[in-house]
């Protein structure tokens, strides 16, 4: 498809469980996001990957979530041991690395949501 | 750090009014982008606008445009003759020139009645 890819587009689990949610981005774009938006939140930046460069993880919330994005492209978020609070729509965007003009839209897909009961 | 605020978390307007959404945000820096998004209950985000905060001039964008304060550190979006098809969560972004991250505001659910 021509979008931003998300699956599954809704997950329920049990706490305590591990969550794999899937993002296949926009053909070419380099660079892809997931962002967590909790109830009546705003959205919550979690990780960044560009290109071949190591990934910003910076706003993981916790070492029970991890990353990765394999040839560039396909990206996986991984939840351990899930907790009720991780409950959320986690949304994935991507974008083309931004050149000189700088302004780096974000394609976003439709989203995963997890309820953890 | 950088942070953006959205202070109204719903509004509700009478389909054909123009409605105004408010939007403020702190950062250091001189460069930087902002954005306003559309996530519709499909959930899927949409730019609806973009200004780069070297540009004096106001972006528009059909019905859409943006009063960009940047003294005030402002920016609202005013949608023109509003249609039932704008009804959603609309977001406030920024972006620093040369960063990565994208910073939401709180969002800001908007319904359009008929």
């Amino acid at each position: 498809g021509a979008g931003v890819s998300q699956s599954p587009s809704n997950k329920v689990t049990e706490k305590g469980k591990d969550v794999e949610l899937r993002c296949d981005p926009i053909s070419g774009h380099t660079a892809l996001y997931w962002y967590r938006q909790s109830l009546g939140q705003g959205l919550e930046f979690l990780i960044y990957f560009q290109g071949n460069s190591a990934p910003d993880k910076s706003g993981l919330p916790s070492d029970r979530f991890s990353a990765e994005r394999t040839g560039g492209s396909v990206s996986t978020l991984t939840i351990q041991r899930t907790q009720q609070e991780d409950s959320a729509v986690y949304l994935c965007a991507s974008s083309l690395r931004w050149g000189l003009a700088g302004d780096g839209e974000l394609f976003f897909g439709e989203g995963s949501r997890l309820t953890v009961l | 750090a950088q942070t953006v605020t959205q202070s109204q978390p719903e509004m509700s307007v009478q389909e054909a009014e123009t409605v105004t959404l408010s939007c403020t945000y702190d950062t250091s820096e001189n460069n930087y982008y902002l954005f306003w998004y559309k996530q519709p209950p499909s959930r899927q985000m949409i730019l609806v606008i973009r200004q780069e905060a070297y540009k004096q001039q106001n972006a528009t964008e059909n019905r859409f445009s943006v009063n960009f304060q940047k003294a005030a550190k402002s920016f609202s979006l005013k949608i023109s003759d509003s249609q039932l098809g704008d009804t959603a969560m609309y977001f406030c972004a920024s972006r620093i020139q040369g960063a990565q991250k994208l910073v939401f505001g709180q969002g800001t659910r908007l319904t359009i009645n008929p």
